[in-house]
């Protein structure tokens, strides 16, 4: 079975600044896809950015990028220029694809980012 | 607007009466699902579809059931609520073939006193 780690229950940045919010994953499919969700206050689950694990470029949505190590099994999303709004848990998720469908999403535990004014 | 409906938003109910949380999308999805978030643990999928008369367990089954008569509508029913049961459920649902991003319904906060 497929695990996503999140180590760092919270983290704290100053508005404006840049954060990087950890997430590791086993699996030992080769065909995956990896997401990050922001959930905020209103507990809506937002998709915030996509990776296919074949595509070796990172994927970048405005002020939000991705470090995916394929080999370190490794997914960090960075945010710039942190923004107020930007506070949320922000969870990790894994989804195989096993031929004919998709797998369900494997969710990491959440980081709760909180932004300093 | 494309979306995922649940009903009701919240509930409070007692232990053994039984109750059904709907869940209904408009995108000609596939694939639906229905996962429960209980603090420190994250998203725990319950049950999924793949497609109409489709169903199987995710990983924390016991105590639901659900059923998919139409491809839109995928409700959760607790046969005999527990306490244990309480915790914020959401609906999702997806394009089967290569994994889109799920698109989930606004949570259902259960409470089974």
């Amino acid at each position: 079975a497929q695990t996503v780690t999140q180590s760092q229950p919270e983290m704290s940045v100053q508005e404006a600044e840049t954060v990087t919010l950890s997430c590791t994953y086993d699996t030992s499919e080769s065909d995956y896809y990896l997401f990050w969700y922001k959930q905020p206050p209103s507990r809506q689950m937002i998709l915030v950015i996509r990776q296919e694990a074949y595509k070796q470029q990172n994927a970048t949505e405005n002020r939000f990028s991705v470090n995916f190590q394929k080999a370190a099994k490794s997914f960090s999303l960075k945010i710039s220029d942190s923004q107020l709004g930007d506070a949320a848990m922000y969870f990790c998720a894994y989804r195989g694809y096993s031929g004919g469908g998709a797998d369900g999403l494997t969710f990491g535990k959440g980081t709760h980012l909180i932004i300093q004014p | 607007e494309a979306q995922v409906t649940q009903n009701p938003r919240y509930l409070i109910t007692v232990t053994g009466k039984k109750l059904t949380v709907t869940c209904s999308q408009n995108m000609n999805h596939e694939y639906m699902s229905w996962y429960r978030q209980d603090p420190g643990l994250g998203l725990r999928q319950i049950y999924y579809s793949m497609n109409v008369e489709v169903t199987d367990k995710g990983d924390v089954p016991e105590g639901y059931k659900v059923s998919r008569k139409e491809k839109r509508n995928f409700p959760l029913i607790l046969e005999s609520p527990s306490p244990n049961q309480t915790s914020l459920y959401f609906c999702a649902s997806s394009l089967s073939g290569r994994p889109y991003g799920y698109t989930f319904g606004s949570g259902t906060r259960l409470t089974v006193v």
